[in-house]
């Protein structure tokens, strides 16, 4: 079944310390990827999405995704995080007709100082 | 401030009874979806309706419905509830039909079933 995974429920990581939160993806032909961030008792924000061309996808807050289409990936990076950074992180895509939108498991990210 | 209005905000009911929640999407988005996110489900997309008509369906439960009314606002009925419906409910808007566009979510209505 064509789905997108989130391997890590939790990712910690030192506040100033580059970041990754992983995303793979079992999708066919050439797939639409986005990057949603939920903070506390909020909607979910739209941060960066992957359609074609450049595989380096740059998004809000500093953050950017690399599209890979060899290891089937599209991990969130940022180069330095900020406690402010600390959030639930949702890798989604749009069913091939577009009209259905699916989330993976999420991944809570702690920064800490 | 993603500029879509949810209500309420927090809901608390019984078993077996309906609710409404209200859903007014930013202004010039023509799409809604609604969604359910819970701890064992996690974030399930549930319908999507494009100017007044459905686009959409997607693990949404026969018990469940949905409108869009011709001023773009949306509304999810949920009827017959059972304890398992207690979720957070979102909304999000989008300009156009396709949802490979990024969509603007709501804050949610929190609905607790007792």
């Amino acid at each position: 079944a064509q789905s997108v995974a989130q391997p890590e429920d939790q990712v910690n990581v030192a506040e100033g310390n580059p970041l990754t939160v992983k995303c793979t993806y079992s999708v066919s032909g050439n797939p639409y990827l986005f990057w949603y961030v939920q903070y506390p008792n909020r909607g979910l924000q739209f941060l960066l999405k992957y359609i074609t061309g450049d595989n380096l996808v740059k998004g809000s807050y500093g953050f950017e995704a690399e599209f890979n289409k060899s290891q089937t990936s599209f991990h969130l990076k940022k180069p330095s995080a900020l406690v402010s950074d600390s959030a639930l992180y949702f890798c989604a895509w749009p069913l091939y007709n577009f009209n259905k939108f699916y989330f993976g498991s999420g991944t809570k990210l702690n920064v800490k100082p | 401030d993603s500029g879509v209005t949810q209500t309420p905000k927090h809901l608390i009911t019984a078993t077996g009874q309906r609710v409404t929640l209200r859903c007014s999407p930013r202004s010039g988005d023509l799409s809604v979806y609604w969604y359910q996110q819970s701890l064992d489900q996690g974030l399930q997309f549930l319908i999507q309706y494009y100017n007044g008509e459905e686009r959409a369906k997607g693990n949404i439960l026969e018990r469940f419905s949905a409108q869009q009314f011709p001023d773009l606002h949306s509304e999810l009925n949920l009827s017959s509830l059972e304890l398992g419906d207690s979720a957070l409910y979102f909304c999000a808007s989008s300009v156009g039909q396709n949802s490979n566009q990024p969509q603007h979510f709501g804050d949610g209505t929190r609905l607790s079933i007792l």
